[in-house]
């Protein structure tokens, strides 16, 4: 098993512009979690999905879209990008019974 | 959403010494987790405590959960350098919560 991947790794942007960032999990979990990194703030939630074609805001949901079109996949867009979205970007998941997420390996992206 | 908040943010320490990091809220948590995170790697979950004053071990890792449910702490017995990371804990729900985290560094 993979776990959960994230594609892709780097990337850098220019202010305006818009991109995809994609999470896989092949591990047939329900509730998938989109999260930013920042210096001295820990994660910060994004949005999260309890199951497929379902998707809910977290703490930080401005300015990014979600879909979750299959149970094993859950993409996070920016239409347009903005400095302030430079960050660390984690994806997550796990089952519906307990609470250990697994996170996969994430994603830089730079907003010049 | 419940605030966490970790101390120390920063710890330096040489290697055979001992640390705690704490992790505290003003909110009660029907459990915690604490996480590991290495440089250019996602959070990996040490453990998780469910019960008030529950002590769990990991090897040389000690995690306790406050009585009250409100705190939580991680002691490391004689560290190693493959104990530098980042230390975040997390409070559950559907989601989760994380504090903004400790950075461990230990010197050989």
């Amino acid at each position: 098993n993979a776990g959960v991947t994230q594609t892709p790794k780097f990337r850098v942007l220019k202010t305006g512009q818009s991109m995809t960032l994609l999470c896989a999990q092949d591990m047939n979990h329900e509730y998938m979690y989109w999260y930013r990194q920042d210096p001295g703030m820990g994660l910060r939630l994004i949005h999260y999905s309890v199951g497929e074609g379902t998707t809910a805001k977290g703490e930080v949901p401005d300015g990014y879209n979600v879909s979750r079109l299959k149970k094993q996949n859950f993409l996070l867009g920016l239409e347009s990008a903005a400095p302030s979205q430079t960050s660390v970007y984690f994806c997550a998941s796990r089952t519906g019974v307990g609470y250990e997420q697994y996170f996969g390996p994430g994603t830089r992206l730079t907003v010049t | 959403t419940q605030l966490l908040e970790q101390s120390p943010q920063f710890l330096s320490i040489q290697e055979g010494e001992n640390l705690t990091v704490y992790c505290n809220s003003s909110s009660v948590f029907s459990s915690l987790q604490w996480y590991r995170q290495e440089p250019g790697e996602g959070p990996v979950l040490l453990v998780t405590v469910v019960t008030g004053g529950e002590v769990k071990k990991l090897k040389r890792l000690t995690f306790q959960f406050g009585d009250a449910r409100k705190d939580s702490s991680l002691h490391i017995t004689a560290a190693q350098p493959g104990d530098t990371g980042l230390y975040l804990c997390a409070a559950n729900d559907y989601k989760l919560s994380f504090g903004a985290g400790t950075t461990v560094t230990v010197r050989a």
